[in-house]
């Protein structure tokens, strides 16, 4: 089983309130990752966990918290975000240093 | 550091005609290069990688990709395409990791369009 989901499947939420994205993965996978995905572009990093501890921050607002409460699971806690922050949030799972990722359906979020 | 390239932003081609989309990469170690997929609305699907060995690379679909270090390529071909192809097209790289994670660079995609 190669799969990683992801809810919500889509997400409006205005620049104040709070929310938060949810990843599951059962592959015994110790890397997760989080990808922000604008339309007609590639993704792009924006954190990476490793053995459930935070092993990159590619210079994220703080408006984006991450956290991974266990090996399977890794959330995204959304706080006073802004309209350009709307995009295809996507979240990866690895095995480890060999790079092959396996992407979940993403989280469609759209900040009004 | 290391980079991807996809010189085509966008190819058409009609329904069971052959199809190659390009891509070169740029890094001074040795590198994992992989293929993926994005449908429309969905995330991405791994299409097929190369990690050593052969470099004529099968994947998922009736694609397939070849390995050229002398010219830094891995350009991804399908013999004859189906309708149900059309879709973004990324090529990757991983550098040579020996930590637990990984961090791919991607490039800029090529949009892959069939029609009848």
């Amino acid at each position: 089983d190669t799969e990683v989901t992801q809810t919500p499947k889509h997400l409006v939420m205005g620049m104040t309130n709070k929310k938060s994205l949810k990843c599951e993965q059962h592959m015994g996978h110790r890397a997760m990752y989080w990808y922000k995905q604008k339309a007609k572009k590639p993704p792009e990093l924006m954190f990476v966990y490793s053995y459930e501890k935070l092993s990159i921050n590619e210079s994220v607002p703080s408006r984006f918290s991450p956290e991974c409460p266990n090996s399977s699971l890794l959330n995204l806690h959304l706080h006073a975000l802004q309209p350009e922050d709307s995009a295809l949030y996507l979240c990866a799972s690895s095995q480890g240093g060999l790079g092959e990722q396996y992407f979940g359906p993403g989280t469609r979020l759209t900040v009004t | 550091a290391q980079s991807v390239t996809q010189l085509d932003s966008q190819v058409p081609v009609f329904e069971e005609a052959p199809v190659e989309l390009r891509c070169n990469y740029s890094s001074s170690v040795s590198v994992y290069l992989f293929w993926y997929v994005q449908y429309p609305n969905q995330g991405l699907q791994l299409l097929l990688k190369y990690l050593s060995g052969s470099t004529l690379v099968k994947g998922i679909n009736g694609f397939e990709a070849e390995f050229n270090k002398s010219q830094t390529s891995f350009h991804l071909r399908k013999p004859s395409v189906h309708i149900s192809d059309t879709a973004e097209y990324f090529c990757a790289v991983s550098q040579d990791q020996t930590g637990t994670a990984s961090k791919l660079t991607f490039g800029t995609g090529t949009r892959l369009q069939v029609t009848l």
